[in-house]
């Protein structure tokens, strides 16, 4: 079946740093490509989406990157803070239903 | 809008006993969707609904799980009869339709079966 595979699965980085997770998707007619993120003991909310024709876009200091051609996306985050510590998931599909990718738990070190 | 609400938030229960997880959808959203989180298999999609009806239920385990949408601002997710294995944090979500694909959970219902 449809699958989204992301890694790593726990990244640690110094604050101020920069963190990317990466996913790859095995269904081509997808089009949407959303990333979550899910602090402790919280629900899922959208940090950032892409769609096919876009190829890269950013919100401050969060961007997504997407290569149709390779089947893979990426979320960058830049000058990471204490905040930033949560699990992140991501997820790729068409018409409303989603495959999620398996999550990456980020922690930013002090 | 209060967002997505589900109820109860936590519910314990003995294994063959009979659980009822209950969602209301934001306004106006035409999909809704219940997912079940566990530590060994992620975030996993159950159901979906578009507009009250079933549109994939795939991912429902098996025959103890059912789901209903009897009109546009009430779901629920049954399991009869629950097991241990069964126990998980369940998500409905809900998102608006008309090509915006953003989903907004709800706080979920975290399952103990004992």
């Amino acid at each position: 079946g449809e699958n989204v595979e992301q890694h790593p699965s726990t990244l640690s980085v110094q604050e101020g740093d920069s963190a990317v997770i990466k996913c790859t998707y095995s269904d081509s007619a997808s089009n949407y490509f959303p990333w979550y993120k899910q602090e402790l003991g919280k629900r899922p909310q959208l940090i950032i989406d892409i769609r096919s024709n876009v190829g890269e876009k950013k919100d401050q200091r969060i961007a997504v990157t997407l290569n149709k051609t390779a089947k893979h996306f990426s979320l960058h985050i830049t000058e990471t803070q204490p905040e930033d510590s949560a699990v992140y998931f991501c997820a790729a599909g068409s018409n409303y239903q989603l495959i999620w990718g398996a999550g990456t738990k980020l922690i930013i070190k002090p | 809008d209060a967002g997505v609400i589900q109820s109860p938030r936590h519910e314990v229960t003995e294994m063959g006993q009979e659980v009822t997880l209950r969602c209301k959808p934001i306004s106006g959203h035409d999909y809704l969707f219940w997912y079940r989180q566990t530590m060994m298999r992620g975030l996993e999609l159950l159901i979906y609904f578009n507009n009250n009806v079933p549109i994939d239920d795939s991912g429902m385990p098996e025959d103890r799980f059912s789901a209903k949408m009897p009109n546009a601002s009430f779901s629920t997710l049954k399991i009869q009869p629950s097991e241990p294995r069964d126990s998980a944090v369940y998500f409905c979500a809900s998102s608006p339709g008309d090509f915006s694909y953003e989903q907004y959970f709800g706080p979920g219902t975290r399952l103990t079966v004992t």
